[in-house]
Parts: structure tokens; C-alpha cells; sequence
């Protein structure tokens, strides 16, 4: 069965680049979710998208965008990037019916090393 | 806001050991409740889900009750395996209906030694 793609898989850059992390939902899953999860950390969630419409917003930092375009796909820019986003940034996608909660499936995420 | 509380170990069992990772959780509303599992250098893996109060969810020999009187969600296994060696991660999402975030705890690594 396919499953949430991310790319990169991994990505190094240093102090004040950009990076752009891209997310590819499960066929028919029309909702994506970011996750950031610093070392030894536990996953954070930073935004969701739900028919192209940012739906939910937790602790992304504004130096972060990301948008989810027409096929589904999502992508997450980050700008002046700091030491500290290093981390492993998830993504994950459901398909929501409006009635019992749908699970999230989750990416192998991509790595992020700021250096 | 809502929150969740466990185990944080690490914790090193031996095989056919019994396993108990304790989670509590602080909501308003009823939540969905969740274990996660990350196998090392992997994502995030469904292990078992309850949607409501006095659901059991279970999963591989894994168990967890959603208890709404304790506002826990522990997990359990009679005989853990070596392959279960992992990071628990318990989550809950907000009320049922809808596209909801997570919100994990703080993740419990565990090795288990032949």
C-alpha cells in the first residue's frame, strides 16, 4: 500500500540558508499534518492543511511557511535556519469523514542538520 | 492546554519480561488516546487507539484501557520480545470528528535483551 513520501530524506545546510521540506499524502488523504521532533525529543506538531486551507496552527516559528497545493502535496520552507531547527520534521496525512477519528500515517520524516 | 504525562525511562527489560508504560493526560472534552512506536532510525507507527472511555485497544500483545476516571491510558505486554525494542510514545488527539493534531508525551525508550 502507498504511503506518506517525504523528501529529502536527509538534509544538511548552514546557519542562515533555506530549506524547503516537501510531503506527499497518501493517495486520497486530503489533510496533512508537520511534525518537528528534536533530538531525544517528542514530536511537536507545527501546522495542518486540509483542502489547501492551513486548518490548525501549533508552535511554528514565523521564520517557518509551508502550504498545501492542489495535487495534496505540502511543502515547509524554512528561512534564516538556526542551530536549533535541527530535528527530524515529519509529515503525516489522514482522511477525515467527519465521524470517528481517522488515524494519521506518518512519514519516515526528513532530517535536518543546521550547521 | 492539552497534555500528556509518561514514562520516560529509558528502561531495560529482559525477554518474556512484563512491560507497563504509564500515561495520564490532561484534556478538555474527550479525547482520542494513542500508542506510537518508533523503531530507531524510522517514523511514527500506529501501535493501538481507544475513542472513548472503557475502550480497549490492542495491538501485537500490546493492551491499553482508556480509562476516564484515572485519565490514563497505560500500556501493557505479558512477554515483551526483542524486537519491541523501541520508543513508546503515548498521544492523544482532540474530540472525536475532524482532523485533530497529536500532542505526545515525551516518549519511553525500551531495550529488551536476549
Amino acid at each position: 500500500a502507498a504511503g506518506v513520501i517525504q523528501s529529502p530524506r536527509h538534509l544538511i545546510k548552514e546557519k542562515r540558508e533555506t530549506a524547503t521540506l516537501k510531503c506527499y499524502p497518501i493517495p486520497r488523504h486530503d489533510t496533512v499534518y508537520w511534525y518537528q521532533q528534536g533530538p531525544g525529543q517528542d514530536p511537536q506538531f507545527l501546522i495542518s492543511f486540509y483542502e489547501k486551507m492551513q486548518s490548525d496552527k501549533g508552535s511554528i516559528p514565523d521564520r517557518f511557511s509551508a502550504q498545501q497545493f492542489s495535487d495534496y502535496h505540502s511543502e515547509l520552507n524554512m528561512s534564516s535556519l538556526e542551530l536549533g531547527d535541527s530535528a527530524l520534521y515529519f509529515c503525516a496525512s489522514n482522511a477525515p469523514t467527519g465521524g470517528s477519528y481517522n488515524e494519521q500515517f506518518f512519514g519516515p520524516g526528513t532530517r535536518l542538520t543546521v550547521l | 492546554g492539552d497534555s500528556v504525562t509518561q514514562m520516560e525511562g529509558p528502561v531495560t527489560l529482559s525477554e518474556e519480561a512484563f512491560l507497563t508504560i504509564n500515561c495520564t493526560y490532561t484534556a478538555t472534552g474527550y479525547p482520542s488516546l494513542f500508542w506510537y512506536v518508533q523503531y530507531p532510525g524510522e517514523g511514527l507507527q500506529l501501535l493501538l487507539k481507544a475513542t472513548k472511555a472503557d475502550d480497549k485497544g490492542s495491538n501485537k500483545g500490546f493492551e491499553a484501557t482508556y480509562r476516564k476516571e484515572t485519565t490514563s491510558f497505560h500500556l501493557e505486554k505479558g512477554s515483551v520480545q526483542v524486537s519491541d525494542s523501541a520508543v513508546y510514545f503515548c498521544a492523544l488527539s482532540g474530540p472525536q470528528g475532524g482532523s485533530e493534531k497529536l500532542v505526545f508525551g515525551k516518549g519511553m525508550k525500551l531495550t529488551v535483551n536476549p
